[in-house]
């Protein structure tokens, strides 16, 4: 069964530091999303690509984070500098389309620690 | 203001006991879907069950069943003969019709069950 993979699935960093980390969607996704998740809350969007193009990155703190997904196939999320309070899980997901029915599956995440 | 809200910090069900986990929504869409995922400690979310805003039956994926209540904007999940494997997260969410692109998943706070023998 295909799935979503990330790397790595966890990182330790000083705060900052520069962290960067990558996802390669299921083949055939066009959609794809990347979302932070603080301990105890649930996921929160920080960027939705569809295909090579950002669709959505309202959330997104611009001035210590990029994304980019060349190709529009894998993406790479990067902070710089990292801070405290960026200690949480990154999620990837991706789906086949955008439409309301479209299952979103999910990567085993990374977890960032900034010390 | 809230879009998904789970009540439910924390449940506790006995083993081969049915439970049910609260969700309600907010929206002034029409076109809707709403989800459940599953969050064991290992991190990975789990897509459990879907249901479509125009759905006329609550959906039901093996022991997994949405009590869709539309009227009361409430999507809450039953899980039935609960196993031990069951104690993790849960997670409702929506997703809603408005914009073609852009629509993304927006997740309540979660719910932690857990499962005793």
């Amino acid at each position: 069964e295909a799935e979503v993979a990330q790397s790595p699935r966890y990182k330790i960093t000083e705060k900052s530091q520069a962290v960067a980390f990558w996802c390669d969607p299921i083949s055939g996704h066009a959609t794809l999303y990347w979302y932070r998740q603080i301990l105890g809350q649930g996921p929160e969007l920080l960027v939705q690509f569809q295909d090579e193009s950002v669709v959505d990155d309202s959330q997104l703190p611009k001035d210590r984070f990029s994304a980019e997904r060349l190709k529009g196939v894998d993406s790479t999320l990067k902070i710089q500098p990292a801070e405290l309070g960026d200690s949480a899980m990154y999620l990837c997901a991706s789906s086949l389309g955008t439409g309301t029915s479209y299952e979103q599956y999910f990567g085993p995440g990374t977890r960032l620690t900034v010390t | 203001a809230q879009k998904i809200t789970q009540t439910q910090p924390g449940m506790f069900v006995q083993e081969k006991e049915a439970v049910t986990l609260d969700c309600t929504y907010d929206t002034s869409d029409p076109s809707y879907g709403l989800f459940w995922y599953k969050q064991p400690s290992s991190g990975e979310m789990i897509f459990l069950i879907y249901q479509g805003s125009y759905d006329q039956q609550n959906a039901t994926e093996g022991r997994y069943s949405l009590n869709f209540q539309k009227a009361r904007k409430s999507a809450n999940l039953v899980i039935s003969a609960s196993q031990l494997g069951d104690s993790a997260m849960y997670f409702c969410a929506m997703r809603e019709g408005l914009w073609e692109y852009g629509n993304k998943l927006v997740f309540g706070a979660g719910t932690i069950l857990r499962v005793k023998s």
